[in-house]
């Protein structure tokens, strides 16, 4: 079975400071990882996503992501954080040959002015 | 611009009553997905289906139904409506294949009073 872990619930950086989302994954496989963003009452968006090809991943708005098979992560990062960053941030997983997404509990990213 | 659409965008309804949730997507993806959001459980995973006639339970499946005739809609059906079903729901779609990226509604936020 395939899951994920955020570390936390709730991330609270000052505008133009570093963004770090933490995530765990557990898989039997070599799964795809994603990271989703909801912003208030919105739809979710995708940001990036992992499918093997590099472990370091670039999305947009200036967010990457590293894939480290050997801690079982796949943390989401940005080096200065803006006031539109402010969002919920949601890692997810998928099984390879399945569609199927499981997604986290989610992270709430608070910018402060 | 091909989309995803949903509604109605917000519902209240009493328990015991059957609603219908729409979703109705242009892009002619295959995939179409199903979720719910609660805070704290991030999206828990309802029904899919991969094409026309195929439809499949997710993991918190119980007391909902959809049916696919075409491969633009994928209505969910609350066949009598419980307080526990008020959540917010996601439709996504996505085309297929390797970490397939999915694609969201702007969601509807269901009240069971």
């Amino acid at each position: 079975a395939q899951s994920v872990t955020q570390l936390d619930s709730h991330v609270s950086v000052s505008e133009g400071t570093p963004v770090l989302l933490r995530c765990n994954y557990s898989s039997s496989y070599s799964p795809s990882l994603f990271w989703y963003v909801q912003h208030p009452n919105k739809g979710l968006q995708l940001l990036l996503k992992y499918t093997s090809a590099a472990t370091l991943v670039k999305g947009i708005n200036g967010f990457e992501a590293e894939f480290k098979k050997s801690e079982t992560s796949f943390h989401l990062t940005k080096p200065s954080a803006h006031m539109s960053d402010a969002a919920e941030y949601f890692c997810v997983v998928s099984p390879p040959n399945d569609y199927k997404l499981s997604f986290g509990a989610g992270t709430t990213v608070t910018v402060r002015a | 611009d091909a989309e995803i659409t949903q509604s109605p965008r917000h519902k209240i309804t009493e328990t015991g009553r059957q609603v219908t949730l729409a979703c109705h997507q242009t892009w002619n993806h295959n995939n179409m997905f199903w979720y719910r959001q609660d805070l704290g459980h991030g999206l828990r995973l309802i029904h899919y289906s991969y094409g026309v006639q195929d439809t499949n339970k997710g993991e918190v499946s119980d007391g909902y139904s959809v049916s696919r005739s075409n491969t633009e809609d994928l209505p969910l059906t609350l066949e009598s409506a419980a307080s526990s079903q008020t959540s917010v729901y996601f439709c996504a779609s996505s085309v297929g294949g390797q970490a397939d990226t999915q694609y969201f509604g702007p969601g509807t936020r269901l009240t069971v009073l």
